[in-house]
């Protein structure tokens, strides 16, 4: 199946400082990515859709001037969790949409954790 | 909304077979089937396209029910490499490739 990397895989950081992860997808162009994060033992929760070249799409619920979102090209989104707080550590994972497979493949997670 | 998958859990020696279910409260474009193990990002098995199709990735297959708006997943003479949490990301008409996920199912298989 197809690669998508994910940097850093984890972090730790402390309370009020900015965190920057990075999703790749390594052998094919993805226009659309997404952003999961997920809580032990917990299912994925969507956070928001990452359209390249345009805003993100947020999910109910989800801030987004504390999790910024930039897609600036077909393989690369960021996600940028800012002034970050020990209630905003968990297991983010990110996903690319492969329109010729029409599948989601998904990075291989970043843990964060704040102090 | 979540699709609701069944059962939970499940425990299984190694050979013997299991079902996952995965049911929607909304008409369904596709269903797609991931497994992950601790700690890592989930890994794509399958996806189900059209109502009534089966695939299969080694031993183990799925089905789509368009009708009944629910696939299954079935481990045929489970190995020990199957443990996991399986989910089942369902994708609507109007979801523009997003995928809502269930609520997992872990499995476990032993010696």
């Amino acid at each position: 199946g197809a690669v998508v990397s994910q940097h850093p895989s984890w972090v730790i950081c402390k309370s009020g400082t900015s965190v920057k992860i990075e999703c790749r997808s390594l052998d094919f162009q993805a226009t659309t990515m997404f952003w999961y994060r997920q809580f032990p033992k917990q299912s994925l929760m969507l956070m928001a859709t990452s359209n390249e070249g345009s805003k993100a799409t947020y999910e109910q619920g989800v801030e987004k001037d504390k999790f910024l979102i930039n897609h600036a090209s077909l393989t690369l989104s960021t996600l940028t969790v800012t002034s970050a707080h020990p209630e905003d550590s968990s297991f983010y994972i990110c996903s690319a949409w492969d329109s010729n497979t029409d599948t989601q493949y998904f990075g291989p997670g970043t843990r964060l954790t704040v102090l | 909304q979540q699709p609701v998958q069944s059962p939970q859990a499940v425990i299984l020696r190694e050979g013997e077979d299991a079902v996952i279910n995965c049911s929607s409260s909304k008409a369904l474009y596709s269903v797609h089937w991931y497994r992950q193990k601790h700690g890592e990002a989930p890994v794509f098995l399958m996806i189900l396209l059209k109502g009534g199709e089966q695939k299969g990735h080694d031993k183990i297959s799925a089905s789509f029910n368009e009708k009944k708006q629910q696939s299954s997943l079935y481990l045929t003479a489970s190995q020990l490499s199957y443990s996991g949490t399986y989910f089942c990301g369902t994708e609507d008409a109007a979801a523009g490739n997003k995928l809502t996920f269930g609520g997992g199912t872990r499995v476990l298989v032993k010696p």
